[in-house]
């Protein structure tokens, strides 16, 4: 299947600092991204949609101001934290959906947050 | 939403097959059928879709019923790799061609020696 990569796979940070996580689409031009977190032995909850070139759907609950997302190209979203909290601490993960290929959604690897 | 019934739990020995059901009575007749899996820390791994027909790719075969209600994945042959929760997700249209996947919490498989 198509592959999908996020970096880093691990981040600690600081208690009122911001952190970016990048999600890339390897083999394939993605229109569309989507960004999950998920706490321990919970499902994964999506935060997000993300078009290419246009603001990000954010699902209710989900604030945008902490949690900023941008879709700048056809293989690349980030997601910044910002003033991130313990709280915050999560696994977080990106997929894309490939457009040629089924529309069939790729998951990255995922990138554990924490935040002391 | 077309929402999915799994079991939360089951068991299989490693070598034999897994039967993991899925039941979604409420789904309409253009959503897919949708299954991945996630190996514990990992993102979830892509498994198979399908529509009406059953399907069956390197990985494994999904059997949908004929009213759609319900669709069993299969495991031919489980190893202990295949230990992972697996999520039945039945695909939500965004508008278009763009839908979004929302995870429910997934069959926790483990397959033993």
């Amino acid at each position: 299947g198509a592959v999908v990569s996020q970096h880093p796979s691990r981040v600690i940070c600081k208690s009122g600092t911001s952190v970016k996580i990048e999600c890339r689409s390897l083999d394939f031009q993605a229109t569309t991204m989507f960004w999950y977190r998920q706490f321990p032995k919970q499902s994964l909850m999506l935060m997000a949609t993300s078009n290419e070139g246009s603001k990000a759907t954010y699902e209710q609950g989900v604030e945008k101001d902490k949690f900023l997302i941008n879709h700048a190209s056809l293989t690349l979203s980030t997601l910044t934290v910002t003033s991130a909290h313990p709280e915050d601490s999560s696994f977080y993960i990106c997929s894309a959906r490939d457009p040629l290929g089924g529309n069939t959604i790729y998951f990255g690897e995922g990138s554990w947050l924490t935040v002391v | 939403d077309a929402k999915t019934t799994q079991p939360p739990s089951m068991d299989c020995a490693e070598g034999r097959a897994a039967n993991l059901p899925c039941n979604h009575s409420t789904i309409s007749g253009n959503e897919y059928v949708y299954w991945y899996r996630q190996i514990h820390s990992q993102g979830p791994q892509y498994i198979i879709h399908g529509l009406k027909n059953n399907e069956t790719n390197e990985m494994a075969s999904l059997i949908i019923t004929e009213d759609r209600k319900s669709s069993t994945l299969i495991l031919p042959h489980a190893t202990l790799r295949d230990t992972a929760v697996y999520y039945c997700i039945v695909r939500v249209s965004s508008g278009g061609s763009n839908y979004k996947l929302t995870f429910g919490k997934g069959t926790l498989l483990t397959v033993n020696p």
